[in-house]
């Protein structure tokens, strides 16, 4: 079975630092492009960024480029978001999502770990 | 910026049909954009219930449906249960590796 666990998630103040990670199992981990997609309390869906199967390519939202990166750790299986410089407004759960192959949107959702930023 | 449209809000009745739409800013929904759509409970995480255009995911009943109609991507839910208000998204592949969500639609059974 496809699991997704996110973990690190926390409240951190404005101008702050935060990593996520996303332990991946059940799936050839290096085979597939992850996801990273947020949605602040009340709002929609908004997509964070994308990696690879090889981690050699990365794309980012606009939102977040420059702040965040993605990364991973295929032997490990891991997944991660490293998020500095975070704002009120990236309060939000992050969820780490597997692509259905290649940079093609999620097809498999982790359950999420919340981000509060705030003084 | 692209932006990726959806009905705000929807309703339909016990065992009625519905479509939900998915239009983009730039022009026409086509299969190349991928879409793909999902359902929210409120505390859960998304679930995917159609991934390129048409593909329905592993356990999703077959009331769910999808498929481009005109110039946008559709979700065709026929024989709505009460269990199926939830909110919808829709999200479209915009190449370069990214992906954009639509607002959402919530769905009211009723």
């Amino acid at each position: 079975e496809v699991q997704l666990v996110e973990s690190g998630g926390g409240v951190v103040q404005p101008g702050g630092s935060l990593r996520l990670s996303c332990a991946a199992s059940g799936f050839t981990f290096d085979v597939y492009a992850m996801h990273w997609v947020r949605q602040a309390p009340g709002r929609a869906l908004e997509w964070v960024s994308l990696i690879s199967g090889d981690g050699l390519r990365t794309y980012s939202a606009d939102s977040v480029k420059g702040r965040f990166t993605i990364s991973r750790d295929n032997s490990k299986n891991s997944l991660y978001l490293q998020m500095n410089s975070l704002r009120t407004e990236d309060t939000a759960f992050y969820y780490c999502a597997k692509a259905p192959g290649a940079a093609r949107p999620p097809t498999i959702w982790g359950q999420g770990a919340l981000v509060t930023v705030s003084s | 910026q692209t932006v990726v449209t959806q009905e705000p809000s929807f309703s339909v009745s016990p065992g009625g049909t519905v479509t939900l739409t998915c239009g983009v800013s730039s022009g026409s929904v086509s299969t190349n954009l991928h879409p793909t759509w999902y359902q929210q409970t409120p505390g859960q995480a998304p679930r995917t219930l159609i991934y390129s255009t048409n593909t329905r995911s592993s356990g999703v009943p077959d009331r769910f449906s999808g498929s481009i109609l005109g110039n946008k991507a559709a979700l065709t839910i026929t024989g709505a249960q009460a269990d199926d208000e939830s909110d919808y998204y829709c999200v479209l592949y915009m190449g370069s590796g990214i992906s954009v969500f639509g607002g959402g639609t919530k769905l009211t059974v009723l």
